[in-house]
């Protein structure tokens, strides 16, 4: 079974903190994706990565950025999180020829 | 530019009944895939199927079953005899052909509440 898994499924954290959120994936999948999910405006993709230490902008970056170091592993960071980050954070993965993503269960972020 | 439209926010429904869920997208692209995910209450997307714009043939597996028509952009989801476990936020998606990457793009998605 594929498995996406995310290091922390609540987290809450104040306003100007670093926060870092972490995915690992299992199934050697080349691409990985950062989406945030907010009600009324579904899944917006946040970052997404084809390969290790690339990286490419997707439709809201803006106070984000994120690391691929290992091919299992990526992190979206909040380098300085502010209220409107509030939101459930799903990252997923897949295989560059097949647009199928599987997801991880979520990371549930609030900030005070 | 790419789009999903679902316009139903939210159904509820009384156990076995039958339900559609409505998807309508936007897409210039001759080659292009729709998807129908559903997350249940504990928040991971569940993959439920993949359709090519290729093939318009209607799918049915179990108690759900998808209508994809071009000539109308709708990509449909049924659900016969609704049970409970159903209830949930189902998202339909849209990625265009191609190599390499392609992104995905969400409808707002359809809560659907199944009491019994």
């Amino acid at each position: 079974d594929v498995k996406v898994t995310q290091s922390s499924r609540y987290l809450v954290k104040r306003t100007g903190e670093k926060v870092f959120l972490e995915c690992v994936q299992d199934m050697d999948h080349e691409n990985m994706f950062w989406y945030r999910q907010d009600p009324g405006l579904g899944l917006r993709l946040i970052y997404f990565s084809y390969d290790v230490k690339m990286k490419e902008k997707g439709d809201i970056p803006e106070g984000y950025s994120v690391s691929r170091e290992k091919k299992e592993r990526f992190s979206l960071i909040l380098e300085s999180a502010s209220t409107n980050q509030t939101s459930m954070y799903l990252c997923a993965s897949s295989f560059p020829a097949d647009n199928e993503q599987f997801f991880g269960p979520g990371t549930r972020l609030t900030v005070l | 530019a790419q789009k999903v439209t679902q316009a139903q926010t939210e159904i509820s429904v009384v156990e076995k009944e039958d339900v559609t869920l409505d998807c309508v997208y936007e897409t210039r692209d001759t080659t292009y895939y729709l998807f129908w995910y559903k997350q249940p209450p504990s928040g991971e997307l569940v993959f439920l199927i993949r359709r090519n714009s290729f093939d318009e043939q209607n799918e049915i597996s179990g108690r759900y079953s998808w209508n994809f028509q071009k000539s109308t952009s709708s990509f449909n989801f049924t659900i016969t005899a609704s049970q409970v476990v159903d209830s949930a936020v189902y998202f339909c998606a849209l990625s265009e052909g191609g190599t390499g990457f392609q992104k995905l793009v969400f409808g707002t998605g359809t809560r659907l509440l199944v009491s019994p």
